[in-house]
């Protein structure tokens, strides 16, 4: 069974610093991982899909890297900003499990102006 | 154009009550998904459908929860002899295909007191 990890749970950094968020899954075998954020009391917000045969995307401030191998991916949130400050959720379409998607459970960032 | 909708946006209701949430995905979105989030965690997967039929509903926790895309484009999540921890937030999400990027809807908050 597909298992998804993010660290930190949460994270506190002054304005402009770049910043790293991880997510880790337990089985390789995937079709696709996205990025979202949510903010409080809202629904999720796509960021980035990378494929899988794909080793990044890029969004403006935003870069997304997969490593199927190890099961790891990292969104990196460059010159960050107040506006930043949200919950950013990982999610891994397995290969193998139907067509859901499998999130973890979020690291909560806070940019301080 | 417009993203998912998701109605009511808040729902109390009591224990032993039967309740439908509704959700309108973005026009011409095949694949239509139901997810169930409690706080501080990520979204947990209930139900996909592509076009009409559910094409995995293996995330439904028993068999009080139903759901139904009779037309292919509005969803509704149906819940009989609802339970306090039936209490979350249920995400509605779309995708122009199964591969393709979700986008959620706000979701509906369901209390059951």
């Amino acid at each position: 069974k597909q298992e998804v990890t993010q660290i930190p749970a949460a994270l506190s950094v002054p304005e402009g610093e770049n910043l790293v968020l991880n997510c880790s899954f337990t089985d390789s075998a995937i079709y696709n991982l996205q990025w979202f954020r949510q903010d409080p009391g809202k629904g999720l917000t796509s960021l980035l899909l990378i494929q899988s045969s794909q080793r990044e995307q890029t969004s403006g401030r935003l870069n997304a890297s997969l490593d199927k191998s190890s099961g790891r991916s990292t969104l990196y949130i460059a010159a960050s900003q107040p506006g930043d400050s949200a919950t950013y959720l990982c999610a891994v379409r397995p290969s193998d499990y139907g067509q859901n998607f499998v999130f973890g459970p979020g690291t909560r960032l806070s940019v301080l102006p | 154009g417009a993203g998912v909708s998701q109605t009511p946006s808040n729902k109390v209701t009591e224990k032993g009550k039967y309740v439908e949430l509704r959700c309108d995905p973005i026009s011409g979105h095949t694949a239509l998904y139901w997810y169930r989030q409690s706080l501080g965690q990520g979204p947990e997967f209930l139900i996909y459908f592509q076009g009409t039929g559910a094409a995995d509903d293996s995330g439904l926790p028993n068999d009080r929860f139903f759901a139904v895309r009779p037309e292919g484009s509005v969803s509704t999540l149906k819940i009989q002899r609802t339970e306090r921890g039936d209490s979350a937030v249920y995400l509605c999400a779309s995708s122009l295909e199964g591969n393709s990027p979700l986008h959620f809807g706000n979701g509906t908050r369901l209390t059951v007191t």
